[in-house]
């Protein structure tokens, strides 16, 4: 198994420019989710999904938008980049349809920069 | 709404020391409890977890972390650290919520 890969690795933007951060897991989890971790403010969760078609909004989803048509797939899409999203992202998956008990598996993160 | 302190935000020790890392957390609701560990340039993987039984949870890499519900409290603690334990570590709660909150992290610097 591969886990949760993201991609890409790094990411270099302009203010306004929209792009999508993938994700994906081979693991058949019904749960994932979007994290952006910035210094002094551990991990804030952006949205998640518990199943293919079933999206529901985090602590800061401003700025983003998601869907999950499969149950492998969950891209972050920025529709217009801004400096405060320079951030580094992380997709995380999990087996239960509620991550409140099980334990999350992670990707190796995304690293923004918007300028 | 549930939430997490981590009340240090550094802390070095010496190799082969003792370590304890702190946690707090509050929620409304019954908790699940969580530490993460975060090697540079990684993604988070999990350490341990309690969900529920005794109050204290052994983990991978030597660690445990005790549950206090009277304190409110899930430490994270290791005997005798290794250089290979310098890392950032997240504590995290759940609870009633198909959500996970995060702390902001603890970086453990351990000095050769």
């Amino acid at each position: 198994n591969a886990g949760v890969t993201q991609t890409p690795k790094f990411q270099v933007l302009k203010t306004g420019q929209s792009m999508t951060l993938q994700c994906a897991q081979d693991m058949n989890h019904e749960y994932m989710s979007w994290y952006r971790q910035d210094p002094g403010m551990g991990l804030r969760l952006i949205h998640y999904s518990v199943g293919a078609g079933i999206t529901d909004q985090g602590e800061v989803p401003n700025g983003y938008n998601v869907s999950r048509s499969t149950t492998e797939d969950f891209p972050l899409r920025l529709l217009s980049a801004a400096p405060s999203q320079t951030s580094v992202y992380f997709c995380a998956s999990s087996p239960g349809l509620a991550a409140i008990q099980e334990t999350q598996y992670f990707g190796p993160g995304t690293r923004l920069l918007v300028l | 709404a549930q939430s997490v302190t981590q009340l240090d935000s550094q802390v070095p020790v010496f190799e082969e020391a003792p370590v304890e890392l702190r946690c707090n957390y509050s929620s409304s609701v019954s908790v699940y409890l969580f530490w993460y560990v975060q090697y540079p340039n990684q993604g988070l993987q999990l350490l341990l977890k309690y969900l529920s039984g005794s109050t204290l949870v052994k983990g991978i890499n030597g660690f445990e972390a005790e549950f206090n519900k009277s304190q409110t409290s899930f430490h994270l603690r290791k005997p005798s650290v290794h250089i290979s334990d310098t890392a950032e570590y997240f504590c995290a709660v759940s609870g009633g919520y198909q959500k996970v909150t995060f702390g902001i992290g603890t970086k453990l610097q351990v000095i050769p």
